[in-house]
């Protein structure tokens, strides 16, 4: 258990909704990742946020938003869902700014129908 | 762009040693990290290079060398709870982006 908590664990919706995916991240951790895990791209990048403020920002869709809480946790919309969407998100998180050691969360799970 | 190799899988015996290569093509970054991830499960932190060379940590060693841009990871000793799906990954020099490659799944047989 990496203390990095994700929920829901699991979610199913129709195309074109809008989902919520939230994290909390290990207690004193700063900064919070999120990743997108599906089949053909493999783990890719979408966005870090340190102490409340956008750090890093990957190949993410503009449908897609994040941010980061006073209290540090953080949240994940996905909007105008599509099939392509399906796949585990995940949110890593860390002390610093710029860590090699991410601690993940256990995911959860998008299906798009 | 940015992108990272490695072979989609391999296969070893217990006991036996295996190594998982990665080679990057990228520049800019701070050094290759190394991820376990069971079988959907939340990926793990391994090991990281910031510099050329070897480091150990217990069974597992992974080795960067920058001129060739190529690293590795070796795996001794194996188990079968070492079957797993393994990520090499790059650091980025703007916040903690960790680029990943595709992932090898090691399937080690008694």
């Amino acid at each position: 258990d990496s203390g990095v908590t994700q929920t829901p664990k699991h979610l199913i919706t129709a195309t074109g909704q809008r989902v919520t995916l939230r994290c909390s991240p290990r207690s004193g951790d700063l900064s919070v990742y999120w990743y997108q895990q599906s089949l053909d791209q493999g783990l890719q990048f979408l966005i870090q946020y340190y102490n409340g403020e956008e750090r890093a920002k990957g190949n993410i869709l503009e449908r897609f938003s994040a941010q980061q809480f006073p209290d540090l946790h953080s949240e994940l919309n996905l909007s105008s869902l599509e099939l392509g969407d399906s796949a585990l998100y995940f949110c890593a998180s860390s002390a610093g700014t710029g860590d090699y050691e991410q601690y993940f969360g256990p995911g959860t799970r998008l299906t798009v129908t | 762009g940015q992108s990272l190799e490695q072979p989609s899988e391999v296969t070893a015996v217990e006991g036996a040693i295996v190594q998982i290569n990665c080679t990057y093509q990228t520049s800019g970054f701070y050094g290759l990290s190394w991820y376990q991830q069971h079988d959907g499960g939340a990926p793990t932190f391994l090991s990281y290079n910031a510099l050329d060379g070897l480091e150990e940590t217990g069974r597992f060693s992974s080795f960067l060398s920058r001129s060739d841009s190529y690293g590795y990871l070796l795996l001794q000793e194996l188990q079968m709870k070492d079957s797993a799906s393994y990520f090499c990954a790059v650091l980025y020099n703007q916040g903690g982006k960790l680029i990943f490659g595709q992932g090898t799944e090691l399937s080690v047989k008694p």
